[in-house]
């Protein structure tokens, strides 16, 4: 069964400080890997994509690194800030007949104190 | 939210009442997807469309229907709501779902509350 194992299931960290969040899957044949950042009351929102040849990808302040022989991806947050007070979700993509399909881990909430 | 709508923001209904949802986008995406989020659950996909009157079903397509009459719209509806369908719903679009890495936009979400 095609499974996304996220860790830890919540975390607090004071605002400026970094902190790396992780993902383990089991999903096969693996097409592509996601880290969606969703605020609370709002819908995800795409940080990364990446490919089975790309081992790390960064947007901003989030960089994030995928080991596709252990299955595992990590999404490190530098000088954090209370924007970035949401759910991070990781999101493993396989085939089937073609078509890529999604399977939702879920989730760390990572809470930025002052 | 890049162009995606939902309606009802909020509902709350009574159960064995039917509910409508309905997703409103932009961006004149192929795809069109329903999920639902639960606590201790990631994001399950209940329905999806690759066109107008082209619908297939998810994981979780139980006790919900769709349909797509244009582009632009997709209704999910539940004919007779239980309390296990109490959830928060989003629609979700996209313009590819072939192999690679394309890109889902997600709505703002609608929370639906069965008592």
């Amino acid at each position: 069964k095609n499974q996304v194992e996220q860790s830890p299931q919540s975390l607090i960290i004071l605002e400026g400080k970094n902190c790396t969040l992780q993902c383990n899957y089991t999903v096969s044949p693996f097409s592509n890997l996601r880290w969606y950042k969703q605020d609370t009351g709002r819908g995800p929102v795409s940080l990364t994509i990446m490919t089975f040849s790309e081992n790390t990808k960064s947007n901003g302040r989030y960089t994030a690194t995928l080991d596709a022989d252990t299955k595992q991806s990590s999404l490190h947050i530098t000088a954090s800030q209370l924007s970035d007070s949401a759910s991070y979700i990781c999101v493993v993509s396989f085939h089937r007949s073609g078509y890529s399909t999604l399977t939702f881990g879920k989730g760390t909430m990572l809470l930025v104190s002052p | 939210d890049a162009g995606i709508t939902q309606s009802p923001r909020h509902k709350v209904t009574e159960t064995g009442t039917p509910v409508t949802l309905r997703c409103h986008q932009t961006e004149n995406h192929r795809y069109m997807y329903w999920y639902r989020q639960d606590p201790g659950h990631g994001l399950r996909l209940i329905h999806y469309s690759y066109g107008v009157k082209d619908t297939d079903k998810g994981e979780v397509s139980d006790g919900y229907s769709v349909s797509r009459s244009k582009t632009e719209d997709f209704l999910l509806t539940l004919e007779s709501a239980t309390s296990s369908q109490t959830s928060v719903y989003f629609c979700a679009i996209s313009e590819s779902r072939r192999t690679g890495a394309y890109e889902q936009y997600f709505g703002p979400g609608t929370r639906l509350t069965v008592t």
